[in-house]
């Protein structure tokens, strides 16, 4: 069965703080793996990541692939209080209509 | 581009009763659609894949004649959630693949049921 997992399931940190997240995933026919940002309502798209080792970045926020390891990470540095969210990261097998497989989400909590 | 849109965003009904929700991409043809459903603190499952015209694919435990979805055009696909009961009461999202290899997200609809 496909899984992916995100470690931590919570993180409350001070504004400025750098944090990772992680995620781990074990699938068939991987193809992709995707970062979402979820606040009151539907994910936002964050990353694709496809190659192993290509850091792929955007502003403050950034992520990289491992797929010998089978994992992500998700870096956000000098965090802002609009950081807070919900982080989903979700694997896309490669089979029939590519569906995506999604972690537990990290909840982020930024505190001024 | 790439803007998803559902309706209702929030509907409440009772117990016994269905509701249709609907999921419509707005300036792309969305040849797959998916169905997901998040429960509170909890991360998105997915219940079905839809293509148009075809019959939907649910995802193992996913009643298909409880959910029944609807893909009737490239723009559109629906769920309607029959005898809707109170643990029906979630979160449902929809999302939308085109001819490229994202997923767009609607912003979702909150079912409760009373």
């Amino acid at each position: 069965e496909d899984k992916v997992v995100q470690s931590p399931l919570s993180l409350v940190v001070h504004e400025g703080d750098t944090v990772t997240l992680n995620c781990s995933y074990e699938v068939t026919n991987f193809r992709s793996l995707l970062w979402y940002k979820q606040e009151k309502k539907a994910p936002t798209f964050l990353f694709m990541l496809t190659s192993s080792g290509i850091e792929k970045k955007s502003g403050r926020l950034s992520s990289i692939l491992d797929k010998k390891e089978l994992f992500s990470i998700l870096n956000i540095t000098a965090t802002q209080t609009g950081d807070s969210a919900v982080y989903l990261c979700a694997v896309e097998a490669q089979q029939g209509a590519q569906k995506l497989v999604f972690g537990q989400g990290t909840r982020l909590t930024i505190n001024p | 581009g790439a803007v998803v849109s559902q309706h209702p965003s929030w509907v409440i009904c009772k117990s016994g009763t269905s509701v249709k929700i609907e999921c419509r991409s707005l300036d792309f043809q969305a040849t797959t659609m998916f169905w997901y459903r998040q429960f509170p603190k909890q991360s998105l499952m997915l219940m079905a894949t839809s293509n148009e015209g075809s019959k939907a694919t649910y995802e193992q435990g996913v009643e298909k004649d409880k959910f029944l979805i609807n893909h009737a055009s490239l723009t559109l696909s629906t769920l309607t959630v029959t005898s809707a009961h109170p643990e029906d009461s979630s979160f449902y999202i929809c999302s939308a693949r085109g001819s490229g290899e994202k997923q767009y997200f609607g912003p979702g609809t909150r079912l409760t049921v009373t």
